[in-house]
């Protein structure tokens, strides 16, 4: 296993389309994390799932957003409607319980709207 | 989760030690304080985690203030290659309602320069 993998690295978007980013966590985590990620700013916290379960969501997941993980394996997250606002790096993590030492994060995917 | 407050930059010269301080004023006692640190173009990558007593580990020392109140990360002997963004993060474990996300502040930019 060579850890987090996120797909794909880049996208460029034009406004209003709408796009979908991949995780593929380390295979024997239960729990994935979803963080975006401005220009000079720390990742911000978006979702949790715990297996297949999506357990908390931050308020900054506005209802264009949606997250699935449906066979507790890999997610998707998805952007509807894109805005130029949602141009970020977008990050996925893994953990296999919650402590803090043990989470893996993927390279992430930096999403352009133009 | 406990605030903390880091400098935004700090230089370090090669081969010498990079000492990287962190406030937490408001940590709890069952909080825990991590370092992060995040290389460009990469997600952020686990350093060291504590709770009042020193650590050490093969990347880093983390000195924690008797009150915790605050702590310094220590490279010992800094590279080219510990150029990144360092994030202090203080957290509960398991058991808290935070299903084990990380929040990050804005970190403090390292640069080690030759």
């Amino acid at each position: 296993d060579t850890g987090v993998s996120q797909d794909p690295r880049h996208k460029i978007t034009k406004r209003g389309q709408n796009v979908t980013f991949r995780c593929d966590p380390i295979s024997e985590h239960n729990r994935l994390y979803w963080y975006r990620q401005t220009l000079g700013q720390g990742p911000e916290f978006l979702t949790y799932f715990q297996n297949e379960a999506q357990l908390e969501k931050s308020r900054l997941l506005s209802d264009r957003f949606s997250a699935e993980r449906p066979k507790g394996s890999f997610s998707t997250l998805e952007i509807q409607r894109t805005e130029q606002g949602d141009s970020a790096m977008y990050l996925c993590a893994s953990s296999q319980g919650p402590l803090g030492h043990g989470y893996t994060f993927g390279s992430g995917t930096r999403l352009t709207v133009v | 989760d406990a605030k903390t407050t880091q400098p935004p930059s700090m230089d370090c010269a090669e081969g010498r030690a990079a000492n990287l301080p962190c406030n937490h004023s408001t940590i709890s006692g069952n909080e825990y304080v991590y370092w992060y640190r995040q290389i460009h173009s990469q997600g952020p990558q686990y350093i060291i985690h504590g709770l009042k007593n020193n650590e050490t580990n093969e990347m880093a020392s983390l000195i924690i203030t008797e009150d915790r109140k605050s702590s310094t990360l220590i490279l010992p002997h800094a590279t080219l290659r510990d150029t990144a963004v360092y994030y202090c993060i203080v957290r509960v474990e398991a058991g808290g309602t935070s299903y084990g996300k990380l929040t990050f502040g804005q970190g403090t930019i390292l640069t080690v320069h030759p």
